[in-house]
């Protein structure tokens, strides 16, 4: 079955407290794996697109990475403004526009 | 640059009566549309997709409909609400398959 499992489910960090959300996937075959950003009562912001192992990409304190069966973000020396829950998709291989989501890392930073 | 607009962004409805949701894109032009619903402690769920005006794809059987009667406008539709039918509805539209897809606000359902 197709799975998308996020962990942890909260994280609270000291600003400037680096760590990192792991983002762990059962598809075979992946197009692609995407991280966004919600905050409370808002849609998900988009933030990264991963399309194969190895691959990395960056923005400000949020840095994404993917292996055959993971991605995790990474976030260096945290604001209160990262505060957000942090979601994980990924693309089904099928000929579909499937995605599926995982359930998401809470994250709060504290100043 | 492209907009995605959902209306309205809170609902309380009464269980058997109807409902509409209304999102539109605007800045681009024949755009992939989704309906997902967002439930406490789960994540987004995927109800309908639209590759082009008059296709719709489901994913879930449910109490649920979907329409593009135009271009860039999807709407969610139900003939009678459930107490289940309560969540977070979100839109979203991408460029094509398996480019990212970016969301609107939402809208809240509450039944009552």
């Amino acid at each position: 079955e197709d799975q998308v499992t996020q962990s942890p489910e909260a994280l609270r960090l000291q600003e400037g407290e680096s760590s990192s959300l792991n983002c762990s996937y059962t598809v075979s075959g992946l197009r692609g794996l995407f991280w966004y950003r919600q905050d409370p009562g808002k849609g998900p912001e988009f933030l990264f697109t991963l399309y194969s192992a190895g691959e990395e990409k960056e923005k400000e304190r949020l840095k994404a990475t993917l292996t055959k069966k993971e991605s995790f973000l990474h976030i260096t020396a945290p604001k209160p403004e990262d505060s957000a829950t942090y979601l994980c998709a990924v693309q089904l291989p099928r000929n579909t526009d499937k995605l599926i989501f995982g359930t998401g890392t809470r994250l709060q930073v504290f100043p | 640059s492209q907009t995605i607009h959902q209306w309205p962004a809170t609902l309380v409805q009464p269980v058997g009566s109807p409902l509409s949701l209304e999102c539109t894109v605007e800045g681009t032009s024949n755009p992939n549309l989704y309906w997902y619903r967002q439930a406490a402690g789960r994540g987004l769920q995927l109800l309908f997709y639209s590759v082009g005006i008059g296709q719709i794809s489901s994913e879930v059987p449910q109490n649920l409909s979907a329409s593009r009667p135009q271009d860039r406008q999807f709407i969610l539709s139900s003939k009678k609400l459930l107490l289940s039918d309560s969540g977070f509805y979100l839109c979203a539209w991408s460029v094509e398959t398996a480019q990212p897809q970016h969301f609107g606000d939402g809208t809240r359902l509450s039944i009552l």
